[in-house]
């Protein structure tokens, strides 16, 4: 599988700023996703990022308060946009290539004061 | 819509005690996969297994096996002989085919997850 980094690994912010997390894979893949999981919580689907296209966005996410980009088959950003305190979450990011099964990176914990 | 349920919210066992994780699911497809996901107190997501559809027989790989029966729409996974780092939360997630075409285009619906805790 392919091997996932991102960046941060963790932060802390202050309400009303905007972080942005990178994913970077070592392997060309096909799809790649973002997901948040709130404290104690499950896995949400944000959005798909599409290479050299707008992503596409789960119905409750939104592109202006989490704009993405993917100029490449290895590479994302995602940026988390006016943060508040209801931001603070872990935000994962997946790649997928022929097949369907999804491989996550190690996520960045996200704290908003 | 699709729909994954883990009605086991939290489990505790002693070391060495075999234990099962329930999954249930829900979708209109006829064609789509399953898996189980662990994730460690670190946080990162681990991938275990993935099912597909018609593919109903049980797998087994060391202390892990998994059942699937598509006529109860479960697919549950067993540990066994448990082990203290066994202790994480543990995810079943439904695949959703979307879109035509070539290229895989799924959505992952996880159910809420099963903390499983493992005492010495």
């Amino acid at each position: 599988s392919a091997v996932i980094s991102q960046k941060p690994s963790r932060d802390i912010c202050q309400r009303g700023t905007s972080l942005t997390i990178q994913c970077q894979v070592d392997s060309q893949v096909t799809m790649m996703f973002w997901y948040r999981q709130q404290p104690g919580q499950s896995l949400t689907l944000i959005a798909t990022a599409n290479q050299g296209s707008e992503a596409t966005y789960e119905s409750g996410f939104v592109i202006d308060k989490f704009p993405i980009s993917r100029p490449n088959l290895t590479f994302s950003t995602l940026t988390v946009s006016n943060m508040s305190p209801e931001d603070s979450s872990i935000y994962l990011c997946s790649v997928a290539g022929s097949t369907d099964t999804q491989y996550f990176g190690p996520g960045t914990r996200l704290t908003v004061l | 819509a699709q729909k994954v349920t883990q009605a086991q919210t939290e489990i505790s066992v002693v070391e060495k005690e075999d234990v099962t994780l329930d999954c249930v699911y829900e979708t209109r497809d006829t064609t789509y996969y399953l898996f189980w996901y662990k994730q460690p107190p670190s946080g990162e997501l681990v991938f275990l297994i993935r099912r597909n559809s018609f593919d109903e027989q049980n797998e087994i790989s060391g202390r892990y096996s998994w059942n699937f029966q598509k006529s109860t729409s479960s697919f549950n996974f067993t540990i066994t002989a448990s082990q203290v780092v066994d202790s994480a939360v543990y995810f079943c997630a439904l695949s959703e085919a979307r879109g035509r075409g070539g290229g895989s285009n799924y959505k992952l619906t996880f159910g809420k997850g099963t903390l499983l805790t493992v005492n010495p």
